[in-house]
């Protein structure tokens, strides 16, 4: 089983939409996770940390829920620029190292 | 002013060669990584450096050899080239403290293929 599993995609949405990304990990010990955005080509880029209280960034809403193991990341009002490969990331639970799911492909179409 | 730098960009060689790529950052972060993707995006760390100490050093054939002349310096030396080498070898790196601290800035990626 995969540390980290993301649902590869890709998700196909309008303009405007809002769309919804999941996440799971296994390592119960991880504390900090993060999402991370990659466009093709070019290096994964930070998006926004994840915190249990869960946070909000503009458009980009984050929640984590410790008991399920699950990460979610809520885009609203979605643009075309947004368009791109979103990877969720967790560490190893205390052995300085993240771990990254495999991205969920988002592609936004007029 | 680049944060984190990647020397080549590319990279084509021949199996059975050696070559090296350099990466540097000006973020003044303690840490730094190699990571590899390959052909299926998998991004997979592979080494870790800490104020020039190696603290993660993952399942890697030995024919790689990371080198840290200074903090803000990680330097990737591979030997005998195989084809299953050719991939995305990014560096990245992170200040060393805090929660923070796993917060990752990448290189612009060296993209090799080995022939």
């Amino acid at each position: 089983r995969k540390e980290v599993e993301q649902d590869p995609g890709p998700f196909n949405v309008p303009e405007g939409a809002t769309v919804a990304f999941n996440c799971t990990y296994s390592n119960s010990a991880s504390q900090s996770f993060f999402w991370y955005r990659q466009d093709c080509r070019k290096e994964p880029k930070l998006l926004m940390s994840v915190y249990s209280s869960g946070n909000e960034d503009g458009r980009f809403t984050a929640q984590l829920n410790r008991a399920s193991q699950y990460i979610s990341l809520l885009i609203r009002d979605s643009k075309l620029s947004d368009s791109a490969t979103y990877l969720c990331v967790g560490d190893s639970g205390g052995y300085n190292k993240l771990i990254f799911g495999a991205g969920t492909r988002l592609a936004v179409h007029p | 002013d680049t944060a984190v730098s990647q020397t080549p960009k590319y990279l084509v060689t021949q199996m059975g060669n050696d070559k090296s790529i350099k990466c540097e950052q000006n973020l003044g972060h303690d840490t730094m990584y190699w990571y590899k993707q390959d052909s299926k995006k998998f991004l997979k760390i592979m080494f870790s450096y800490n104020n020039k100490e190696l603290i993660i050093n993952e399942t890697v054939p030995n024919r790689f050899s990371p080198k840290s002349p200074d903090k803000a310096h990680l330097n990737l030396h591979i030997n005998s080239l195989e084809l299953g080498d050719s991939a995305v070898y990014f560096c990245a790196s992170s200040p060393r403290t805090g929660f923070s601290s796993y917060e990752q800035y990448f290189g612009p990626g060296t993209r090799l293929t080995v022939t």
